[in-house]
């Protein structure tokens, strides 16, 4: 599989409460990104990290990576019932594909 | 709104048949890629076109082919096809083809085959 994995798979917290995801991905990469996708939509954008970099933050979002254990997190802090949605990792390596994980589906209860 | 249009947004169609997807990228892009979003195989990478060239391959079946044109935009051919190839297909379009910077998606066309 192109794929890398993404845990949990589905996440459900209360409004307020910090999500944290985990992405691995299997090859050597460039950068790593992170979207968003509402339910059936297009994905959005939220973030890149470069393979020199360890952490990143943006907002409320927080990404840190771990080359050497080709491992990545995304921490969402005090969570909106707006950020209910799909989460996905990408990596990007020399061959010009930017491969995705299977996703994280967050729930945020109101 | 991404800037990215992808057309139709949705199509019911049967085993067999053969379909176009259309994609135009944002102005300015010269990358467009194409995935397939199944529930089974989730987000795959089928095929990217930079500048009217093809740049990258993925798991793309030798029953879809793909072309850029010069005033750079984008269609995806599916022929022959299965129950199996129903799915969410998304173009995304990018400014650069080589280290893969942010990717800005359409809304997708859903294909349903019956």
């Amino acid at each position: 599989s192109q794929q890398g994995e993404e845990d949990p798979q589905a996440l459900s917290i209360q409004e307020g409460e910090n999500a944290t995801m985990n992405c691995s991905y299997k090859t050597s990469i460039n950068n790593l990104q992170w979207y968003r996708q509402n339910s059936g939509r297009g994905l959005v954008h939220l973030i890149l990290i470069r393979s020199n970099e360890r952490e990143k933050h943006s907002g409320r979002l927080r990404v840190t990576l771990d080359t050497s254990k080709k491992s990545s997190s995304l921490l969402i802090t005090a969570s909106r019932a707006a950020d209910t949605a799909s989460y996905f990792c990408a990596s990007s390596g020399n061959t010009g594909k930017l491969i995705f994980g299977q996703g994280t589906t967050l729930q945020v209860k109101p | 709104d991404s800037g990215v249009t992808q057309t139709p947004k949705h199509l019911i169609t049967a085993t067999g048949q053969r379909v176009t997807l259309r994609c135009s990228p944002r102005s300015g892009d010269l990358s467009v890629y194409w995935y397939q979003q199944s529930l089974d195989q989730g987000l795959q990478f089928l095929i990217q076109y930079y500048n009217g060239e093809e740049r990258a391959k993925g798991n793309i079946l030798e029953r879809f082919s793909a072309q850029q044109f010069p005033d750079l935009h984008s269609e995806l051919n599916l022929s022959s096809l299965e129950l199996g190839d129903s799915a969410l297909y998304f173009c995304a379009s990018s400014i650069s083809g080589g280290d893969t910077g942010e990717l800005f998606f359409g809304e997708g066309s859903r294909l349903t085959v019956l």
